[in-house]
Formats: structure tokens, sequence, C-alpha cells
């Protein structure tokens, strides 16, 4: 049983569509984090949501945090070939500290 | 993350040998984390350690062990490799700090033949 749970696990779209990709999980989270991860690369920290509702802007990407803490989401718009990669929501329930099963998302020019 | 880096960044192993994943650390983090990645997927924590001297399992960690002798350090080693280990495989540091995430390594890939 995965403690965070990603969907959709694939994307396929257009450039210029919008997307969204969730993070759901039972458990609640001080924070949660997105990470980004191109081929052959380790994932890159985006951002950290701290507060229940808590909604953070980055250019085209708004992530926000559930009010129960329990889930986040990522929204991308006017998607760019550039923001292919791997989308990993992230958590620490004590001292370790876990991925969600990630969504590949592939924009095609 | 240039403070964590790990050797080699290549390996091909037969079944049933034996390796030492290297990590190490310039930051002077406490915690630290070892994950594995397959294709397409997350991550999956096999190992972590808040200090030296203190290791604890994460969700995988079955055919793996590790050590924490000195801050810096976080070695991964795998005993009788099996095809099931074939992976890339992540180092990772973290500060104290509830709010912080992460930093990475660049990865070993790692193939068990």
């Amino acid at each position: 049983t995965q403690l965070l749970e990603q969907s959709p696990q694939f994307l396929s779209i257009q450039e210029g569509e919008n997307l969204t990709v969730y993070c759901n999980s039972s458990s609640v989270f001080s924070s949660l984090q997105w990470y980004r991860q191109e081929p052959g690369e380790g994932p890159v920290l985006l951002v950290t949501v701290v507060t229940g509702g808590e909604v953070k802007k980055l250019k085209r990407l708004t992530f926000q945090f559930g009010d129960a803490r329990k889930d986040s989401s990522l929204h991308i718009t006017a998607a760019q070939p550039g923001d292919t990669g791997l989308y990993l929501c992230a958590g620490a329930p004590g001292n370790q500290f876990y991925f969600g099963t990630g969504t590949s998302l592939t924009v095609i020019p | 993350n240039a403070g964590v880096t790990q050797t080699p960044k290549f390996r091909i192993l037969k079944i049933g040998q034996s390796m030492t994943l290297q990590c190490t650390q310039d930051m002077n983090h406490n915690y630290m984390y070892w994950y594995r990645q397959d294709p397409g997927m997350g991550l999956k924590l096999i190992y972590y350690s808040v200090g030296a001297g203190i290791t604890d399992k994460g969700e995988v960690p079955n055919g793996y062990n590790v050590s924490r002798s000195t801050t810096e350090d976080f070695p991964l080693r795998l005993e009788l490799a099996a095809p099931s280990q074939t992976s890339v495989y992540f180092c990772a540091n973290r500060q104290e700090l509830w709010i912080a995430g992460p930093g990475f390594g660049s990865g070993t890939r790692l193939t068990v033949v």
C-alpha cells in the first residue's frame, strides 16, 4: 500500500493545454513537497506547502494543499514541452520521507 | 544537489555478487536516505538515518544493509544481488526542519544479470 497515491500515472497532452495532477493520502502531513525529475537525474524540489488550504504559484504552476492536509494538487497552465518530466509529491510522517507513485507528463509540441 | 555525491554512477553485477553503493555529503545534515526507483515510477524508501550511529528500515529494506559511522557517509550494501534489485538508487540528505525536503545525489544505475 502506497502512502501517497498520485493520479493520473501517465499524461500526454498537446502544448498549450492545461492539466492537473493529484496527490492523495489517508494520512495527515505537516507539509507536502512537489518534485520534478528529468530522465537520468535526481528529483528537484519545486515547492513546499505547509498550511491547509494554501495555494502557491510558481510561474505557470499552481500548487494547492488540501484543507485537511491529506492531499495536494499541481495545476499547470498552458503546458510547454519543457514541462515534460516525472512529477512527484512527497512528505514525511515522522523521520521517514516518502514519495508518491509519480505522474509522467509528456507535452507534445 | 552538489552536496550529495554517489559512486559509482553505473554498475553491472552478476546474480549472487555483493557490492557497496557509496554516498557522502558535505552539508553536515543529520538526515540521510536511500531510495530505489524503477523505470517511470516513484521512489521507494530503503533505509534512512537520523544521525551517526542511527539507522532504520524504510518501505523496502530486504536484501540491503546500511551503516552510518559518520555524519558524512551513508553506504548501502547489497548482499547476494538478485535481478529484482536492478534499479536506479538515489541517496539524499535533508535538514532537520519539518518543512525541508531532501536533496538528491545523481544516482547509481545498477543492473543485475
